[in-house]
């Protein structure tokens, strides 16, 4: 069974402090692993798709990793509009394409 | 250029009661996904649709839940004889194609069964 844990469950940051969101998976084989955000009351709003070990994807402040067995979403100088829960995924390959969500990790940057 | 809409936003509904839910897919994806939330717990898949096909139902609960995607209108979302335990946020996503990587998500229907 597919699994994914994210570390650790909640965040606090002060603005411009730098820090990474982990999440670990098993999965019996790697089609996509996902970065999502979600906004309290929203739905979640796709940010990065990785496919392989090594790959590596930047959008502004944020920079994702993948390794065979982890994934870091590392933010760089977060400012406050960065809080969020920040969601990881993971699709296997086959012929079936839902995604199996880690429980998500909490951000909160103060100003 | 909408995103997947879903309808409503919140739904309260008496224990015993029906409650559906709407989904329409951004344009163009013809492949929809259904996910609960629950409080403090991860998106849980639940069924997998294609137009007028279940390809994966096996998130769904055995009973009282039902879902379609007809060849012309949204996909439903169907629990019968809601209880407390059904209350959760519901959240479809849809694709493009099934070779389609990025699913794109719904604001959601916050489901509050009293």
């Amino acid at each position: 069974e597919d699994q994914v844990t994210q570390s650790p469950e909640a965040l606090r940051l002060q603005e411009g402090e730098s820090s990474s969101l982990n999440c670990s998976y098993t999965v019996s084989g790697l089609r996509g692993l996902f970065w999502y955000r979600q906004d309290p009351g929203k739905g979640p709003e796709f940010l990065f798709t990785l496919y392989s070990a090594g790959e590596e994807k930047e959008k502004e402040r944020l920079k994702a990793t993948l390794t065979k067995k982890e994934s870091f979403l590392h933010i760089t100088a977060p400012k406050p509009e960065d809080s969020a829960t920040y969601l990881c995924a993971v699709q296997a390959t086959g012929a079936n394409s839902k995604l199996t969500f880690g429980k998500g990790i909490t951000l909160s940057v103060r100003p | 250029n909408a995103g997947v809409m879903q309808n409503p936003r919140h739904l309260v509904r008496r224990r015993g009661q029906e409650a559906r839910l709407r989904c329409s897919p951004m344009k163009g994806h013809s492949h929809v996904y259904w996910y609960r939330q629950l409080p403090e717990e991860g998106l849980k898949f639940m069924v997998y649709l294609q137009k007028e096909n279940i390809i994966d139902e096996s998130g769904m609960p055995k009973e009282r839940f039902s879902a379609e995607f007809p060849k012309e209108g949204p996909s439903i979302l169907r629990i019968q004889q809601v209880v407390r335990g059904d209350s959760a946020a519901y959240f479809c996503a849809s694709t493009q194609t099934d070779r389609s990587y990025e699913q794109y998500f719904g604001p959601g229907t916050r489901l509050t069964v009293t």
